[in-house]
């Protein structure tokens, strides 16, 4: 029974290009939530997806990131024009619809940009 | 207003030792509460769910005082392998999960 997968485990982007975070939440899991971890700074919310549809992006950065959670395939985090503030670990995590379980965290994406 | 806050330490102890940390949280509306665990900036690790009536799992007890809206984790007979970055973790009502910035434990032999 896999986890949740996230790829790539490492992304290097220069400045001004395009990154893609991927992530496939654990089997039997429909709800999906994406975290960032700025050096030496804790976990920040950035969103909360079902199956098509963005249920919470009240911590997203209002340009430039956008995420979605498509009927089929992974969900995507998608930042553009990066940026060197953008270097961080992005976290995904998935839980089944009553989440009072806790969330399930995948290994991590840790974007650099150089 | 942070919304959830951790004394970041770090807590230096020798193996053995019993260890506690606090959390608080700002929101009375809160629905469910956890501590998860983080080595070395991994990916965080459900340690336990917190209750209301208190909760233990081998060396490690959970406790929530819901009127002063405080979560303790205690740790006894310290182990190397406890080292790590304790996540006092909240999920107020119709949110995600809300991370504290953690507090870092250091068990040395």
């Amino acid at each position: 029974n896999a986890g949740v997968m996230q790829n790539p485990r490492h992304l290097v982007r220069r400045r001004g290009q395009e990154a893609r975070l991927r992530c496939s939440p654990m089997k039997g899991h429909s709800h999906v939530y994406w975290y960032r971890q700025l050096p030496e700074e804790g976990l920040k919310f950035m969103v909360y997806l079902q199956k098509e549809n963005i249920i919470d992006e009240s911590g997203m950065p209002k340009e430039r990131f956008s995420a979605e959670f498509p009927k089929e395939g992974p969900s995507i985090l998608r930042i553009q024009q990066v940026v060197r503030g953008d270097s961080a670990a992005y976290f995904c995590a998935s839980s089944p619809p009553d989440p009072s379980g806790g969330y399930t965290f995948g290994s991590g994406t840790r974007l650099t940009v150089v | 207003r942070k919304e959830v806050e951790q004394d970041p330490g770090p807590f230096n102890v020798p193996e053995g030792a019993t260890v506690a940390f606090n959390c608080t949280y700002s929101n009375s509306a809160s629905q469910s509460f956890f501590w998860y665990r983080q080595d070395c900036r991994k990916e965080p690790k459900l340690l336990m769910s917190v209750y209301s009536s208190g909760n233990e799992d081998g060396r490690f007890t959970a406790q929530l005082n819901r009127a002063s809206q405080y979560i303790s984790l205690l740790i006894r007979d310290s182990k190397l392998s406890d080292s790590a970055t304790y996540l006092c973790v909240v999920r107020f009502a119709g949110t995600a999960l809300i991370f504290g910035k953690g507090t870092t434990l250091s068990v040395s032999s």
